[in-house]
């Protein structure tokens, strides 16, 4: 699976769009991008997955750019409970269960 | 989605015993994993429990200090045996009820005195 590359940390302000990037230069053809989050002594949580097209769901955008290479997680109002480890994790295939957790972007929203 | 619960949710051990956590889902999986959790650390996959066949250990883990069962399709336990303080961490079980989706329990936070 291809390696990813986050932030260590950032701020954002409650009630602003919260923009997470992740480079995945080494991704493959077949390889999905996740995001899952933790907030603080939970249980991690999946948040949206996509391979090529740009997705949204209830929780968030992703934002993948033409060449695969990275992507951006999108939370368009941050809540103070939207603060907590954001992790991008790049997966051969759907259906592959090897999720390898890195460290993660620790997002912090300002109240 | 899945609902997924730990029991127990926390506990403070001593060193030479062993802990059995449990997990539970409330649908039918076949696939279950069970991960460590370090302090200050991220996730690391133990072993991959499906219902009907021995577990498959990562490399590094071993049966005989992380023994797994799958009794059906809903639940598992990991035991975490001979108990040292290194290994405080937090347990965490995820299941796989769609072929793209994994989703975690609450964890169990182990602290070996």
């Amino acid at each position: 699976d291809a390696k990813t590359t986050q932030p260590t940390s950032m701020d954002c302000a409650e009630g602003r769009a919260a923009n997470l990037p992740c480079n995945h230069s080494t991704i493959s053809g077949n390889e999905y991008v996740y995001w899952y989050r933790q907030i603080h002594s939970q249980g991690p949580q999946y948040i949206i997955h996509g391979l090529k097209n740009n997705e949204t769901n209830e929780m968030a955008s992703l934002i993948i750019t033409e060449d695969r290479k990275s992507s951006t997680l999108i939370l368009p109002h941050a809540t103070l409970r939207d603060t907590a480890v954001y992790y991008c994790i790049v997966l051969s295939g759907a259906g592959s269960y090897q999720l390898t957790f890195g460290k993660g972007t620790k997002l912090s929203v300002i109240p | 989605s899945a609902v997924i619960s730990q029991k127990p949710s926390r506990d403070i051990c001593q060193r030479g015993t062993s802990l059995t956590i449990q997990c539970q889902v409330d649908s039918q999986v076949t696939m279950m994993f069970w991960y460590r959790q370090q302090p200050g650390q991220s996730l690391t996959l133990i072993a991959t429990a499906n219902q009907g066949s021995e577990a498959t250990y990562e490399s590094g883990f071993v049966i005989d200090k992380f023994p797994i069962s799958r009794p059906n399709l809903t639940f598992s336990t990991l035991t975490v045996s001979n108990m040292s303080p290194e290994d405080s961490s937090i347990y965490l079980c995820s299941v796989e009820p769609r072929s793209d989706t994994q989703y975690f329990g609450p964890g169990t936070r182990l602290t070996v005195l």
